[in-house]
């Protein structure tokens, strides 16, 4: 399948370490943060996301911390295993009018465990 | 229930030519956004559309136009292809709620086009 992971920093943890992968935004109105993963030949998958009323929430495995006061995002990912090799992508979503936002991506970043 | 579905897979062009993507919503969704994917890069809006209307637009030019059918299904046309249109062409879907509230886009696989 074709690699989106070309000429992205990269992440390589211990399977059954624990991951943290960081991204930084630039717009202060942003509303939403999203985190997504994209496997080779697949489009992003929907992880977890937060609204900047808040600075921590967690899920099955994950969580992802905001911090609004230096613009920071991270993705927290427990007990990683080789199931989540992918890139991972952090994206903003503004405040608009319309319910279905448009999203602004990250760079990414591509993480490799190993076994 | 199908998830989001593109077609072509893959698609060949030289310079100029034009080219059309089909994207097809998850069921229920009437919503659909398209977002431009180079090589090492992250998703980068084109268009969003809504009851057939463009809703909102990225920094793209004219070249790129897009269509929503009364089934919610939609296409991606651009015209006067350029070296640079080489990408991956993801479509997302999402179901319209209340305004103010984030609706998770579902992405499909992504159209794969190269230009020569």
């Amino acid at each position: 399948g074709e690699s989106v992971g070309l000429h992205l920093p990269t992440l390589s943890v211990q399977e059954g370490d624990n991951s943290i992968i960081n991204c930084a935004y630039s717009n202060s109105a942003s509303d939403y943060f999203i985190w997504y993963k994209q496997e080779s030949g697949k489009g992003p998958q929907f992880i977890i996301d937060i609204r900047s009323n808040m600075d921590k929430r967690q899920g099955q495995r994950v969580t992802v911390l905001l911090n609004k006061t230096v613009k920071h995002l991270s993705l927290q990912i427990a007990a990683t295993q080789p199931g989540d090799s992918a890139v991972y992508f952090c994206a903003e979503s503004p405040r608009t009018g319309a319910g279905s936002y448009q999203l602004t991506f990250g760079k990414g970043t591509k993480l490799s465990v190993i076994p | 229930d199908a998830g989001v579905t593109q077609s072509p897979t893959h698609l060949i062009k030289t310079r100029g030519q034009q080219v059309t993507l089909r994207c097809s919503p998850k069921s229920g969704h009437d919503t659909v956004s398209w977002y431009q994917q180079a090589l090492g890069q992250g998703p980068q809006f084109i268009f969003q559309y809504y009851e057939e209307e463009e809703r909102q637009r990225g920094n793209f030019p004219d070249r790129f136009s897009g269509h929503q059918f009364p089934n919610y299904s939609s296409e991606l046309n651009v015209n006067a292809l350029l070296l640079g249109d080489s990408a991956l062409y993801l479509c997302a879907s999402s179901e319209e709620k209340l305004a103010g509230i984030y609706n998770e886009q579902f992405f499909g696989p992504g159209t794969r086009l190269t230009v020569l």
